[in-house]
């Protein structure tokens, strides 16, 4: 089955500890973002990668980092969370940045 | 920055009932897209409408594209209850463009 597999769905952390939400999809597409879901700000990209060790910054790219080692993953990594990171995470994936975009189950982190 | 923005915020309709959704862009486009979002879940691509089209279906779907009034319109037709979720626009312009999300129309279908 074609699919974007993030984990975890849920996280409840502390301020300053590192953490990785992976990303990982099986359609061989090139492109794959993150993005954060807010209420009352809809989704803002945070990282975006047009294929494998291409990666670019989005609307909202600070206090996260991204890599693309492989072509089909593609973890998000918190280095220090702050709380204002407490957000909703998609992670989306597809064949080029012109096509239709195929998401993630989204990840729920809570930072207190 | 919001590229495309949805119209209304909120739309509650009967079973049955036709919804109609409206989306507004600024920039010229390469295409427009439409995603359902069930509460908390992830967004699921319904129809993709390029700049040289004006209409598509898929199903009880229903988009336009005036290019012109730089806006789209989604119909679903005979909708059910299944159908209430969230709906967001998402607009491509050109290369080294990213895909711009709305902010999201919340449809309510009661039974």
């Amino acid at each position: 089955e074609a699919q974007v597999t993030q984990n975890p769905r849920y996280l409840i952390t502390v301020t300053g500890k590192k953490l990785t939400v992976t990303c990982s999809q099986n359609m061989n597409h090139e492109y794959m973002s993150w993005y954060r879901q807010d209420p009352g700000l809809g989704l803002r990209q945070i990282y975006y990668s047009m294929n494998v060790e291409v990666t670019d910054k989005g609307d909202v790219p600070e206090g996260y980092k991204v890599s693309r080692k492989e072509k089909r993953n593609f973890p998000l990594i918190l280095e220090s969370p702050s709380p204002n990171q407490t957000s909703l995470y998609f992670c989306a994936s597809s064949y080029t940045d012109y096509t239709e975009a195929f998401f993630g189950q989204g990840t729920r982190l809570t930072v207190v | 920055s919001q590229q495309g923005e949805e119209d209304p915020q909120a739309l509650s309709i009967q079973e049955g009932e036709n919804a109609t959704m409206n989306c507004s862009y600024k920039t010229s486009i390469n295409n427009l897209q439409w995603y359902r979002q069930n509460s908390g879940r992830g967004l699921v691509h319904l129809i993709l409408i390029r700049s040289n089209e004006r209409e598509k279906h898929s199903g009880r779907l229903r988009v336009t594209l005036d290019t012109s009034k730089k806006s789209s319109s989604l119909l679903i037709t005979a909708s059910r209850a299944a159908d209430t979720a969230s709906y967001f626009c998402a607009t491509k312009a050109g290369a080294n463009s990213k895909l711009t999300f709305g902010k999201g129309i919340t449809l309510s279908v009661r039974p």
